[in-house]
C-alpha cells in the first residue's frame, strides 16, 4: 500500500563505487523528483521527470543519472561515489501543476566510506 | 538559488503550548506548503495554501499565506508529544515545470 516507495534504505559503500536508488510510486502521478538531504536537513531538488521526460536538473554532478523506465518508476543512478555525496536521498511524486503537494518516500541513507 | 528562510533553527516548547512558525522569501510564490518530518521518515504534507490570504485549519494546526505572497506560517495549538519533528515551509511557482522549494526546517522539540 505504501505510495512512493524507495528501495534500499539503507546504503553502505566504499568510495568510487557506483551504486543504483529505486523508486516506484503508485499514485499515478506524472511527476517523480529526486531530492537530496543533507546533514544540515536541508531539502535541494536533483531532479524531475515528467511522463519519462527529463525536465528539472539542477546543476548536479554528471555522476549523478537518473533512469524512468516508466511513468510510475525513477531510478538514480551514481557512479564514482564519493564521501560528499552522504545524505539522505528521497523520491518524491505529484501529480504535476501548483494545486498538488508532493508525496515523498521514506528515504534511501546513503554513506560514503 | 532561490531559498526560503525559517528561523530560528530549533524550538523548545511545553506539551499544551501553543507554537507559532514563520517562512519568509525575497521573492513571490503562488503556493505554500507546510510539511512535517518524523525521523527516518520522508517529509508529509500538513497543509497547502493556494491564494494570498487564505487561512487554513488541519487539526490544532493552522497556516496562512501572507498577503504579500512573500511569507506564511504555521501554529500549532495545543502541542502534544507527537508534534515533534522537523516542520518545513514550501514554496511554489505557477509553471508546467515549477519546482517545490524548500525552506530549512525548524526543528520542535515537546517537553511533556
Amino acid at each position: 500500500d505504501t505510495a512512493v516507495s524507495q528501495t534500499p534504505k539503507y546504503l553502505v559503500t566504499q568510495m568510487g563505487n557506483d551504486k543504483s536508488i529505486k523508486c516506484e510510486q503508485n499514485l499515478g502521478h506524472d511527476t517523480m523528483y529526486w531530492y537530496k538531504q543533507d546533514s544540515k536537513k536541508f531539502l535541494k531538488i536533483m531532479f524531475s521527470y515528467n511522463n519519462k521526460e527529463l525536465i528539472i536538473n539542477e546543476t548536479v554532478p554528471n555522476r549523478f543519472s537518473p533512469k524512468s523506465p516508466d511513468k510510475a518508476h525513477l531510478n538514480l543512478h551514481i557512479n564514482s561515489l564519493e564521501l560528499g555525496d552522504s545524505a539522505v536521498y528521497f523520491c518524491a511524486s505529484s501529480q504535476g501543476g501548483q494545486y498538488y503537494g508532493y508525496t515523498f518516500g521514506s528515504g534511501t541513507r546513503l554513506t560514503v566510506v | 538559488g532561490q531559498q526560503l528562510n525559517q528561523s530560528p533553527q530549533s524550538m523548545f516548547i511545553q506539551e499544551g503550548e501553543d507554537v507559532s512558525m514563520n517562512c519568509t522569501s525575497s521573492s513571490i510564490f503562488n503556493t505554500w506548503l507546510w510539511y512535517k518530518q518524523e525521523p527516518g521518515e520522508g517529509p508529509v504534507l500538513l497543509i497547502a495554501l493556494y491564494k494570498a490570504g487564505e487561512l487554513t485549519s488541519n487539526g490544532r494546526l493552522t497556516a496562512q499565506f501572507g498577503i504579500t505572497r512573500k511569507d506564511s506560517f504555521l501554529n500549532i495549538s495545543a502541542s502534544i508529544p507527537s508534534d515533534v519533528g522537523i516542520y518545513f515551509c514550501a514554496g511554489q511557482r505557477f509553471g508546467a515545470n515549477s519546482k517545490l522549494t524548500f525552506g530549512k526546517g525548524i526543528t520542535l522539540s515537546v517537553r511533556p
